[in-house]
Order: structure tokens, then sequence, then C-alpha cells
């Protein structure tokens, strides 16, 4: 059972635009959304990450949406740059709970042409 | 203030081998977390470590284990290496894990079993 469905698999932008990725969550439980970047042959990155008690959160060009009732969240990425290039993962987390880990999505390949 | 450290940083093992991996998280860390990564499973949750004690472990058979020292370093261990175990392994650190506090990865170590 895939508790954090993540889309779409793969993305192509142009400079200058906006990278849209989504994700849905199965477990309600969930109470914290990171998400993270991972360039080839590194480790994934914290980008940015949301807690539900808002609805949006900004840093920098970077943005996530999270609608509760719909158990959905997603990261924008505005004026896109080549050097964003990289597979981004969102991840969910039961904070303070038992189960100490990170559910991650499948991920998503951003390619950002010049 | 140094990252998470993983080493080795590339293995080739042989079916039947084990392995040992080994992760210094940040200093001040006292949780380590593991995970596989594979490009057909994504990331994969192994087992969480505090203070030396495994406190949640993911899906994956006995074969995979791993421990934690008083200094947080940490271990995983596989033993009788199948094909399917090749993959990127990834270890992050935080400092109480929980989902309250960040978690940082390492670059990985890749384990290629032939």
């Amino acid at each position: 059972q895939q508790q954090v469905k993540q889309s779409p698999q793969s993305l192509i932008v142009q400079k200058g635009g906006i990278s849209i990725i989504n994700c849905a969550y199965e477990n309600t439980a969930f109470d914290y959304f990171p998400w993270y970047q991972q360039f080839p042959g590194k480790g994934p990155a914290l980008l940015i990450a949301i807690r539900p008690d808002v609805s949006e959160k900004k840093e920098g060009r970077f943005t996530i949406s999270f609608n509760k009732s719909a158990k959905q969240f997603s990261l924008h990425i505005m004026d896109s740059q080549p050097g964003d290039s990289a597979t981004y993962f969102c991840a969910a987390e039961v904070s303070g709970g038992s189960n100490y880990k990170l559910t991650f999505g499948k991920g998503t390949l951003l390619t950002v042409n010049p | 203030k140094a990252g998470v450290t993983q080493t080795p940083r590339y293995l080739i093992k042989t079916r039947g081998q084990q392995v040992t991996l080994s992760c210094s998280p940040i200093s001040g860390h006292r949780s380590v977390s593991w995970y596989q990564q594979t490009p057909g499973q994504g990331l994969q949750f192994l087992f969480e470590y505090f203070s030396e004690t495994q406190r949640n472990k993911g899906n994956f058979p006995g074969r995979f284990s791993g421990r934690q020292f008083s200094n947080s370093r940490s271990e995983m261990n596989v033993s009788t290496l199948e094909l399917g175990d090749s993959a990127l392994y990834l270890c992050a650190s935080s400092l109480e894990g929980k989902g309250v506090t960040e978690a940082f990865f390492g670059q990985g170590t890749r384990l290629t079993v032939v």
C-alpha cells in the first residue's frame, strides 16, 4: 500500500516557468510534510517542510500548498532554473508518534530547459 | 558543522557475501535512520535508532540488521547478499527523530551485488 502518491513521474519545464509537483496521502495521522531535492550522486537534501496548521509556506522560489481536507500537498517552483533540475521527493511523517520514519513518494524527475 | 558521513561510498560484493555500511551522524544528533533507494521502489525505510535503541523497523527480511553505538554512529549489515540488494543505502540523522526536527541525509553507499 503506497501511503504517499506523487505525480507526475517526470516533468519538463522551460526556464522561467512554474514547476508543480503534487502529492496525496492516505494516513490522516501524518502531520509533517517535507520535500527533498536530490541531485545525481547525492543524498536527498531538505528543501522545505510544512505542518498542517498552515495552508501555505513559502521560502524563496519554493512554495508548499497544503489541503488538509483533500489530503493533498504540492510543491511549486517559481521562475524555474536549469539548476533546479533534480529529482524531488515528497514525504510524510507522524511527528511524535511511535513510527519514527519518513514515508516517501516515488519521486519526480524535473528537467528545466534553458 | 560536518554533515552526515557514510562510508564507503561504493561497494561491489558477490552474492552470498555479507556487507557492513557505516554512518556518522551530525554532531549532537541522536536519531539515525536508514533507507534503501532503488529506481523501482524509491526510498524505503529500513530502521531507525535513537540512543542505541531500535525504535522502528521497516518491512525488510531479517538479513538486514543494524546497530547504533554510544557516540550515535550507526552501522547496518546485510548478510547473504542477493542481486536485488543492489541499491543506494542512505543514512539520515536528526536531533530527535519523530518528525520533530529536520532529517539530514548522507550521500549514501552505492552497493552493487554481482
